[in-house]
């Protein structure tokens, strides 16, 4: 049973780049959020996605978005990247109606 | 919206010592809390969790404490393990799914031999 997955794992862009981060859910689930985790924080909550639209929303910019395949993998995309995006993006698949989140390995985003 | 704040923010126990981190939340319609342990470089991994129906649950030597007319939610640890050093994170939640989930700001235990 094939659990979360991410890519890449590490990724380095220069001020006002844009990124691109992708993620395939847990077999079997067809929801996905994204966190950002900043060194030595909790995950914060940026938008979730389910049935390819965007249901929820964290307090994040509009430089943050996101998009669902069919297939129910997720990317976040983040334009006009900042020093303060600097982070680990974690990608947490659920099923629609269930409260239980599995996180992937994150990806880790270094803005220089 | 709810805010999520946990204490103690680092832990230091001898093998063999239990360990205790305590969680309160702001938002009394919360009703799904999780507990994450997360190693260092690694991905955040649910331990234990409980809903709003039940006061206590227990895994071998882990176990959750729930009061809800306090608002606060514990993470009891015993005989406690080297491997068990690692930051820990509560959260909190609306149930029913399709929720964000609210995390505290972390606990980083260390078990000392």
């Amino acid at each position: 049973d094939a659990g979360v997955t991410q890519s890449p794992t590490h990724l380095i862009k220069t001020r006002g780049q844009q990124v691109t981060l992708r993620c395939s859910p847990k077999s079997g689930h067809d929801t996905v959020s994204w966190y950002q985790q900043a060194l030595g924080q909790g995950p914060q909550f940026i938008f979730q996605y389910y049935e390819e639209e965007e249901r929820q929303r964290g307090n994040f910019p509009d430089r943050f978005s996101g998009h669902q395949f069919p297939n129910y993998s997720s990317e976040l995309n983040v334009n006009a990247l900042l020093l303060g995006d600097s982070a680990l993006y974690l990608c947490a698949s659920s099923l629609r109606f269930q409260e239980t989140q599995y996180f992937g390995p994150g990806t880790r985003l270094l803005v220089l | 919206g709810e805010n999520v704040e946990q204490h103690p923010s680092t832990l230091s126990v001898q093998e063999g010592d239990s360990a205790v981190i305590k969680c309160t939340y702001s938002d009394s319609a919360s009703n799904y809390f999780p507990w994450y342990k997360q190693e260092l470089g690694k991905r955040p991994q649910l331990i234990i969790d409980i809903r709003s129906n039940v006061g206590e649950k227990k895994d071998q030597r882990i176990a959750v404490t729930l009061n809800k007319t306090a608002k606060h939610f514990s993470l009891h640890i015993t005989e406690t393990q080297p491997e068990d050093s690692a930051v820990y994170f509560c959260a909190a939640t609306l149930g029913g799914g399709g929720n964000k989930l609210t995390f505290g700001t972390g606990t980083q235990l260390k078990v000392e031999l």
